[in-house]
């Protein structure tokens, strides 16, 4: 059974620092792997979408890279700002069904 | 600006009352998903309609939740009589067709007391 995991659960870091956010999961033949971010008090918005052919993905600041042999995934997030506070989740998905394994996310504060 | 809506965003209500939850997914969109979001269990996919049709909905308790497309620009979730454990945040999401792509309204704050 396929399992997520994200950690830290939470993380707080200066305004202007690099960052990298961690995903890793049991099993590595999935078929791909979303980042999304949850504003508090609102829905989730998908941010990069990695086919598992795919080693990365950017946009803008964001960058996701996939390493399926070692079951990890990873978003760095360049030169934060208040804005990017939010919680990050990752979700896998086994085959091009729809069904999405969610980590429980991690909680991110920039602070001013 | 395309988007899903859910109402109410906010419902607080007693034991053993009926609930529902409406969704209006995006225009065009063929698939509709609902979570449950708690703290202690994280997402969870409740049900998945494709073209109005329930293809899924093996995550959803089937003795008290029910959940319909009455149409293309509708779907309901009904809780009936609603536990104290139902409270959650429960999300409707939608995509088009051969896309992987979801897109999650709001979402719908219930408090069961």
């Amino acid at each position: 059974k396929q399992e997520v995991t994200q950690i830290p659960a939470a993380l707080s870091v200066p305004e202007g620092e690099n960052l990298v956010l961690n995903c890793s999961f049991t099993d590595s033949a999935i078929y791909n792997l979303q980042w999304f971010r949850q504003d508090p008090g609102k829905g989730l918005t998908s941010l990069l979408l990695i086919q598992s052919s795919q080693r990365e993905q950017t946009s803008g600041r964001l960058n996701a890279s996939l390493d399926k042999s070692s079951g990890r995934s990873t978003l760095y997030i360049a030169a934060s700002q208040p804005g990017d506070s939010a919680t990050y989740l990752c979700a896998v998905r086994m085959d091009s069904n729809y069904q999405l394994i969610w980590g429980a996310g991690t909680k991110l504060i920039i602070k001013p | 600006d395309a988007r899903v809506t859910q109402t109410p965003r906010h419902k607080v209500t007693e034991m053993g009352q009926e609930v529902t939850m409406r969704c209006q997914p995006i225009l065009g969109h063929n698939t509709v998903f609902w979570y449950r979001q708690t703290m202690m269990q994280g997402l969870e996919l409740l049900a998945y309609f494709r073209n109005r049709a329930p293809l899924d909905d093996s995550g959803m308790p089937k003795d008290r939740f029910s959940a319909e497309m009455p149409d293309a620009t509708l779907a309901t979730l009904k809780i009936q009589p609603s536990e104290p454990r139902d409270s959650a945040v429960y999300f409707c999401a939608s995509g088009a067709s051969g896309r992987v792509e979801q897109y999650f309204g709001p979402g719908t704050r219930l408090t069961v007391t």
